[in-house]
């Protein structure tokens, strides 16, 4: 297996605009999440699915973050519109009820 | 929100020396999970210790989990200019992942 894929690896980005952020998990895991990375505030938890279900959303900043995983082998978070504010490294994990499995990350910027 | 929180937040030693670092977390866990990340790459796994375990070890790498102070520590032994990197604790709670803010080691040859 390939481990986890993310796409792009880069984006920049002029505010106001949407982006959508890409990640296929490894085959056969279960659960995906999904975070981001900043210097100030460290490695945060935006959203959490088991069995392509949302299980906890909590850490999704606002309205403008959206996140889907229509089946067990994608997943896309989306930011409309996107600021500043949103530019950081995301990451995207899956696993199987035990370790995860990082992606490489895609870094954003919002210019 | 962060469960996590490592102490030191930085460490720098000699290479051949050992790194400790801790972390402290905040609600009951299924098990504690330590990972390795280096400068602009993804997260790596290192170990796990499951909540009615004391004490692993893998390799140059040793945790303990005190359950009842809602603690672990990683201990690396030996260590190597490769093993500069950042150190990550996470709670695995419900299978949901939550990382604390990481400890920065660098070994200097």
């Amino acid at each position: 297996d390939a481990g986890v894929i993310q796409s792009p690896r880069h984006e920049v980005t002029e505010m106001g605009q949407e982006v959508t952020l890409r990640c296929k998990p490894i085959s056969g895991h279960n659960s995906l999440f999904w975070y981001r990375q900043t210097m100030m505030r460290g490695l945060e938890l935006l959203i959490y699915f088991n069995n392509n279900v949302p299980i906890d959303d909590s850490g999704m900043p606002e309205d403008r973050f959206s996140a889907k995983m229509p089946n067990a082998s994608f997943s896309t978070l989306k930011i409309q519109p996107s600021e500043p504010r949103d530019s950081a490294v995301y990451f995207c994990a899956s696993s199987l009820n035990t370790e995860a499995f990082f992606g490489q990350g895609t870094r954003l910027t919002v210019v | 929100s962060q469960q996590g929180e490592e102490d030191p937040q930085a460490l720098s030693i000699q290479e051949g020396e050992n790194a400790t670092m801790n972390c402290s977390y905040k609600t009951s866990i299924n098990n504690l999970q330590w990972y390795r990340q280096n400068s602009g790459r993804g997260l790596v796994h290192l170990i796990l210790i499951r909540s009615n375990e004391r004490e692993k070890h893998s390799g140059r790498l040793r945790v303990t989990l005190d359950t009842s102070k809602k603690s672990s520590s990683l201990l690396i032994t030996a260590s190597r200019a490769a093993d500069t990197a950042s150190y990550f604790c996470a709670t695995d709670n419900d299978y949901k992942l939550s990382f604390g803010a990481g400890t920065t080691v660098t070994v200097r040859a």
